[in-house]
């Protein structure tokens, strides 16, 4: 069993529509994070949480630590968000577990 | 703020010829972390290095990849004979190495084994 579970693997959307996509672990954690990787780029971190919510343009993130649950949101979305996104969570041994990611993709 | 460096970018050999990557971390970055990424999946951690010393490669197929991250700074990661699994992107990512700071990747090195 893998310590971070991501939901669903596999997301498509109209442009415009909410966007929800889930993170559950089973290790402690100091913090969690969430990225996003294009087609042929990189990874970049789009935020680091380790409790609440925070907000970044039309994305937010939540975790809630006693239900080691972490949702990403994406509002009015748009092909440009199309990328894979990573749950990934760091212990407090400066280890990192990651997810196998969320494949979106946002149709016009 | 220069970001994690890495070459090459692509990379296509012979199945047991030899292949390195190279990485440059941000600077002070103590903690350096080498994954591989198959398509599909998620990446998997191969080696973690603080400074210039190994803390995790329980996952390093040791009896063909080796790294290593002489004066804490640079890291190479060596495949030797490559197989034909070892088709992946291998990524480099770096950290300040507290607790809370968060991890910076590499745009990674993508290998193709034939």
């Amino acid at each position: 069993k893998n310590e971070v579970e991501q939901s669903p693997q596999n997301l498509t959307a109209q442009e415009g529509e909410f966007i929800t996509i889930n993170c559950s672990y089973s290790v402690g954690i100091s913090a969690l994070h969430w990225l996003q990787q294009h087609p042929g780029g990189g990874i970049v971190s789009l935020f680091m949480l380790s409790s609440g919510k925070k907000k970044h343009g039309r994305l937010i993130a939540t975790i809630n630590i006693q239900e080691k649950h972490s949702s990403l949101h994406i509002t009015a979305s748009h092909p440009r968000d199309s990328a894979v996104y990573i749950c990934a969570v760091r212990t407090s041994g400066n280890q990192f577990y990651f997810g196998t990611g969320t494949s979106l993709t946002v149709i016009p | 703020e220069a970001g994690v460096a890495q070459s090459p970018r692509y990379k296509i050999i012979e199945k047991r010829q030899s292949v390195a990557f190279w990485c440059n971390p941000i600077s002070g970055h103590a903690t350096l972390y080498w994954y591989q990424q198959i398509l599909g999946q998620g990446p998997k951690l191969l080696i973690q290095f603080q400074n210039n010393g190994v803390v995790d490669d329980s996952q390093l197929p040791k009896d063909r990849f080796s790294a290593e991250r002489l004066k804490g700074v640079d890291s190479t990661l060596k495949i030797q004979p490559a197989k034909l699994e070892d088709s992946a992107v291998y990524l480099c990512a770096s950290s300040l190495g507290v607790a809370g700071n968060t991890i910076y990747f590499g745009e990674g090195s993508w290998l193709t084994v034939v």
